[in-house]
């Protein structure tokens, strides 16, 4: 079975604090994902990676960074932690390359975040 | 852009009795689809995908989805609901290198 093991289950950060989530796949995956999980809004995808140092924007980029220098390691990084990123984070990872959009993806437990 | 929409945000059902959750999608080309399931404190798990093939998909825990192409649907089923099939069920379509979820619906089976 995939196994994607996300470092925190829970995390309360300050404003203004500098935030890494650490997410690892050991599966061998190509791709991998950063998602956050809001009630009402579903899954929103912030940044992806298809390959080693790699990076794709999502669909709210905004105030994060993501790390890929090793396949199996994954870092989403809150450069300056505000209230309004309080949120359930998930990552996720997926085989294929290219054409990841017909494989499933494989989801961490998540990491509740709470920013104070 | 590829999109996915479901239409209720909970679906109420009675142990023993059929379900169904829906799913209507938009998508230019053929469509990769998924459902997954969401316990609670817990991510999200794989439950079936349609690629190509048969228009009814079996997957975990005895669900089925049906593909309709004429109606852009793929609604989730399965005969007979447990109250342990109680969660939170997103689909998605799959796009070129990332997958598009829904926003989600809730479902409640009652003893």
């Amino acid at each position: 079975d995939v196994k994607v093991t996300q470092s925190s289950r829970y995390l309360v950060k300050r404003t203004g604090e500098k935030v890494f989530l650490e997410c690892v796949q050991d599966m061998d995956h190509e791709n991998m994902f950063w998602y956050r999980q809001d009630p009402g809004l579903g899954l929103r995808l912030i940044y992806f990676s298809y390959d080693v140092k790699m990076k794709e924007k999502g669909d709210i980029p905004e105030g994060y960074s993501v790390s890929r220098e090793k396949k199996e390691r994954f870092s989403l990084i809150l450069e300056s932690a505000s209230t309004n990123q309080t949120s359930m984070y998930l990552c996720a990872s997926s085989l294929g390359r290219w054409g990841a959009g017909n494989q499933p993806q494989h989801f961490g437990d998540g990491t509740r975040l709470s920013i104070l | 852009a590829q999109s996915v929409a479901q239409p209720e945000d909970q679906v109420n059902v009675a142990e023993g009795n059929p379900l169904t959750v829906k799913c209507t999608y938009s998508v230019s080309g053929n469509p990769y689809l998924f459902w997954y399931v969401q316990y609670p404190n817990r991510g999200l798990q794989f439950l079936l995908k349609y690629i190509t093939g048969d228009n009814l998909v079996k997957g975990s825990y005895g669900f089925e989805a049906e593909f309709n192409k004429s109606q852009t649907s793929f609604h989730l089923k399965k005969p007979s609901a447990l109250v342990s099939d109680s969660a939170l069920y997103f689909c998605a379509v799959g796009g070129f290198q990332k997958l598009v979820f829904g926003t989600g619906t809730r479902l409640l089976v009652s003893p």
